[in-house]
């Protein structure tokens, strides 16, 4: 099905591992977000890329690095897990015009 | 800077009654747009409706309007006829079409129940 493929969908991590976190979208869209949703705080924008071979901080980035690949792949890695960064981090991607936007499954991270 | 605000941390409502979520913005941005995504217990991310700053008319999906004041600066979601399966939160959200990359915003959301 056409869409924003998230993998994996659950994780634990020690504090201190590394993990990339993958973003796939076949819907050929320019732009791809990473959110990081924490309870009662909504979704907070990590980092953004709004082409291919671009990319920008957002509102929470500290802890986080990113990689547009290619047009289709947008990943998170975070090279030291420390516990804060338990959440659940949703990719997104978005074409021209609003109705673009769309969300993968989340991957529910863990950090122990 | 954008930002959301959706000051009911949690509403009730009887099933098949109306609800309002309320929604708030502020930007500079001359152009923006504003959506409504509801997250289910499953945790997916759904998108419901969205309005654009310039359209002239609120925005209608099937029993979700978005009741947009653009002088008040807010944009909230009406459920009619409430089902059980609404039960969920829901996410205000904004995209500044100029100034801004495109990234969104959201704010802290708000839990619905529907009680049968």
């Amino acid at each position: 099905n056409a869409g924003v493929t998230q993998t994996p969908k659950f994780q634990v991590l020690k504090t201190g591992q590394s993990m990339t976190l993958q973003c796939a979208q076949d819907m050929n869209h320019n732009s791809m977000y990473w959110y990081r949703q924490d309870p009662g705080m909504g979704l907070r924008l990590i980092y953004y890329s709004a082409s291919e071979g671009t990319t920008d901080k957002g509102e929470v980035p500290n802890g986080y690095n990113v990689s547009r690949l290619n047009k289709r792949e947008f990943s998170l890695r975070l090279e030291s897990a420390a516990p804060s960064q338990t959440s659940v981090y949703f990719c997104a991607s978005s074409g021209q015009g609003y109705y673009g936007y769309t969300f993968g499954s989340g991957t529910r991270l863990t950090v122990v | 800077a954008q930002k959301i605000t959706q000051t009911q941390p949690g509403m009730f409502v009887q099933e098949k009654e109306a609800v309002t979520l309320d929604c708030t913005y502020d930007t500079s941005d001359p152009s923006y747009g504003l959506f409504w995504y509801k997250q289910p217990s499953s945790g997916e991310m759904i998108f419901l409706i969205y309005q654009g700053s310039y359209d002239q008319q609120n925005a209608t999906e099937g029993r979700y309007s978005l009741n947009f004041q653009k002088a008040r600066k807010s944009a909230n979601l009406v459920i009619s006829a409430s089902q059980l399966g609404d039960s969920a939160m829901y996410f205000c959200a904004m995209v500044g079409f100029y100034n801004y990359g495109q990234n969104f915003v959201f704010g802290p959301g708000t839990r619905l129940s529907v009680l049968p």
